[in-house]
């Protein structure tokens, strides 16, 4: 069975630094697209930024209220992937959700249960 | 970038037919038939109802359809169930390679 899980969320200040994790399991994730959503309470949906399999050498894309502060990164080995957010602002205060997109599927069609990431001084 | 535009909410009662619009640019809806469909229940995480404009993922109900028409993608639940109650986002791949969604529609069953 396909899981997607989050961790690594809390509390940070502004400008400050925190990296999450997304695992995965039940699946081959090395051929999976995974992507990065957020939701701020009270708030819709907001595309964060992707990272590609290896046959599409890693590649990677951001929303623009993120490009240039966020990264993304991948490690097949062990099923995981990590947003790398950093000069984190109050308004990236949200849930974050990693989800995937497999090759026949132009979908996000599994997605973890999301991780909430605070930032307040 | 923008979001695409959703009318913040739709509502309709039981066994009805409700649907919601998406509009876009030829930058993003109009460009690529990849537009999909999401149904979002509070605290819960999101599920996907429709890809690639019009297809369904196995096991979601096939009272839920998509179509799109230039710059305008749309998503029709027909015969209502209480349980459509949620939000619903549409999400399309754009020209700069990059993904955007909707703002959200809110549907009620009444």
């Amino acid at each position: 069975e396909v899981h997607l899980v989050e961790s690594g969320g809390g509390l940070v200040q502004p400008g400050g630094s925190l990296t999450v994790s997304c695992a995965a399991s039940g699946f081959t994730v090395s051929d999976s697209t995974i992507h990065w959503v957020r939701q701020a309470a009270g708030k819709g949906l907001e595309w964060v930024g992707q990272i590609r399999s290896k046959s599409n050498n890693y590649a990677t894309a951001f929303g623009a209220s993120v490009k240039g502060r966020f990264s993304i990164s991948r490690d097949d080995s062990r099923d995981t992937a990590y947003l790398q957010m950093n000069s984190l602002k109050t308004e990236d205060t949200a849930v974050y959700y990693c989800s995937r997109r497999v090759p026949g599927i132009g979908g996000l069609d599994y997605w973890g249960p999301g991780t909430l990431v605070t930032v307040s001084s | 970038q923008s979001a695409l535009t959703q009318p913040a909410s739709v509502s309709g009662s039981p066994g009805q037919s409700i649907t919601i619009s998406c509009t876009g640019t030829s930058s993003d809806v109009g460009a690529y038939n990849y537009v999909s469909w999401y149904q979002h229940h509070p605290g819960k995480a999101p599920k996907l109802v429709i890809y690639e404009v019009t297809h369904r993922p196995s096991g979601v109900s096939n009272r839920f359809s998509g179509f799109k028409s230039g710059n305008t993608a749309s998503l029709t639940i027909s015969g209502l169930q209480a349980e459509d109650e949620a939000d619903y986002y549409c999400l399309s791949y754009t020209t700069s390679v990059t993904n955007i969604f909707g703002g959200g529609t809110k549907l009620t069953v009444l």
